[in-house]
Order: C-alpha cells, then sequence, then structure tokens
C-alpha cells in the first residue's frame, strides 16, 4: 500500500511569495498516477494538477507541478490571495486511491 | 455542464444505516469510473469506495469493507453509497467524484459538494 506524505504541514507565507509544496511516496510510483488538489473551507476539492505536471483545464500558469519517482512538488510561482487553502496529492494505484494529509498554505 | 449532487446525508445512530445518493448530469454517466470520498470534521480526505462504468468491479477502503456497498444505476445517472453498521468514525462529508483516465493517467475531475453524515446518539 503507498503511503503519501505531504510537507511542510503549514505553509506561511504573504502574497506574491512563491510556494513549495512537497509530497513523497512510500514507494516509487508512477507520474501518470499522481494528481494535486486544492481545497478551500466548505467547498468541495478542486483538481490542479493531473499526471504529476499537467495543468487541469482553467487553472492559472503560476500553479505547476514536477517530480517523478518518490518525490513530487507542486509549486504556485507567485501567490495571490485566493490560493490560501488546504492542498492535497493523489495516487491511484491497484484500483484504490490514496491522499496525503495535506498542506496548508495560510497569509503570514 | 457537469453537475453531481449529493443527498441522503444526516444523523444516524451508531449501528444505524444510511444510503446516499448521487444524481449526475451533464455528461456520459455510464462511461466512467465513480469515486465516494469522505472528509471527517477538520481532517483530510479518504477515498471510501469505487466502481467501473457497468458496476462489475468495486473496491473498498479497508475501514468500509464489509459495511459500506457503493453500486449505480446508469438508467438513472446515478451513484449511491449503501452504509450498515455505521460508527462514529464514520462521521464525516461524503462526495462522489468522477474519475478521468485516459493515456495511462487517472485523477478525479469533477466533485460534487458533499452531504454530511453524523453519527452519534
Amino acid at each position: 500500500e503507498i503511503v503519501l506524505t505531504q510537507s511542510p504541514g503549514t505553509l506561511s507565507l504573504s502574497p506574491g511569495e512563491r510556494a513549495t509544496l512537497s509530497c513523497r511516496a512510500s514507494q516509487s510510483v508512477s507520474s501518470g498516477y499522481l494528481a494535486w488538489y486544492q481545497q478551500k473551507p466548505g467547498q468541495a476539492p478542486r483538481l490542479l494538477i493531473y499526471g504529476a505536471s499537467s495543468r487541469a483545464t482553467g487553472i492559472p500558469d503560476r500553479f505547476s507541478g514536477s517530480g517523478s519517482g518518490t518525490d513530487f512538488t507542486l509549486t504556485i510561482s507567485r501567490l495571490e490571495p485566493e490560493d490560501f487553502a488546504v492542498y492535497y496529492c493523489q495516487h491511484y494505484g491497484s484500483s484504490v486511491f490514496t491522499f496525503g494529509p495535506g498542506t496548508t498554505v495560510d497569509i503570514k | 455542464e457537469v453537475q453531481l449532487v449529493e443527498s441522503g446525508g444526516g444523523l444516524v445512530q451508531p449501528g444505524g444505516s444510511l444510503r446516499l445518493s448521487c444524481a449526475a448530469s451533464g455528461f456520459p454517466f455510464s462511461g466512467y469510473w465513480m469515486n465516494w470520498v469522505r472528509q471527517a470534521p477538520g481532517k483530510g480526505l479518504e477515498w471510501v469506495a469505487n466502481i467501473k462504468q457497468d458496476g462489475g468491479e468495486k473496491y473498498y477502503v479497508d475501514s468500509v469493507k464489509g459495511r459500506f456497498t457503493i453500486s449505480r444505476d446508469n438508467a438513472a445517472n446515478s451513484l449511491y453509497l449503501q452504509m450498515n453498521s455505521l460508527r462514529g468514525e464514520d462521521t464525516a462529508v461524503y462526495f462522489c467524484a468522477r474519475v478521468r483516465a485516459v493515456g495511462g493517467m487517472v485523477w478525479h475531475d469533477y466533485w460534487g459538494r458533499g452531504t454530511l453524515v453524523t453519527v452519534s446518539s
């Protein structure tokens, strides 16, 4: 069973700063099965990145994903006020899905 | 426009049962795997179950095996989750989500707004 670990747990930054979020898998995984979601309080998750690096429709280009093997990264190049939220990585494998525990990006 | 609308949540006593529904519209429902994902209050996301397009394959997280059953009615464009022997730890918002699988990639592309299930005496 794949376990996903996200770090840091909380990232305190100011608007305009760069955010770098990490997702580490307990064993090597296919990049195609790694996705990132954003969730704001009281809302459903929103897809940001699929296949580790492909931006979903309508997602601003300040969001980018990278990585392979066990280490994946979500980067927000310049934080906008609406980007302060919780971010989850997710893996699919052997017909099951696994989510990481999330990284909260809050305003410093 | 793709829409997923969950219903059926509520307050139920431990050991009780509840059936959740998810009404899908705006896309060919029978062409997609579908998932249930839950989120306990103040916690992260947890995948619960998924079902193949024709209902012929179903998978569950270990903690709900033998208690929850996922099903679908493609004629009615609806997804269901029958939850039996409910426990306090099942308290969560339950989301239905569409699974997209293309070119060796798999992800959830659309989500409903969720329905809250509270298990308490």
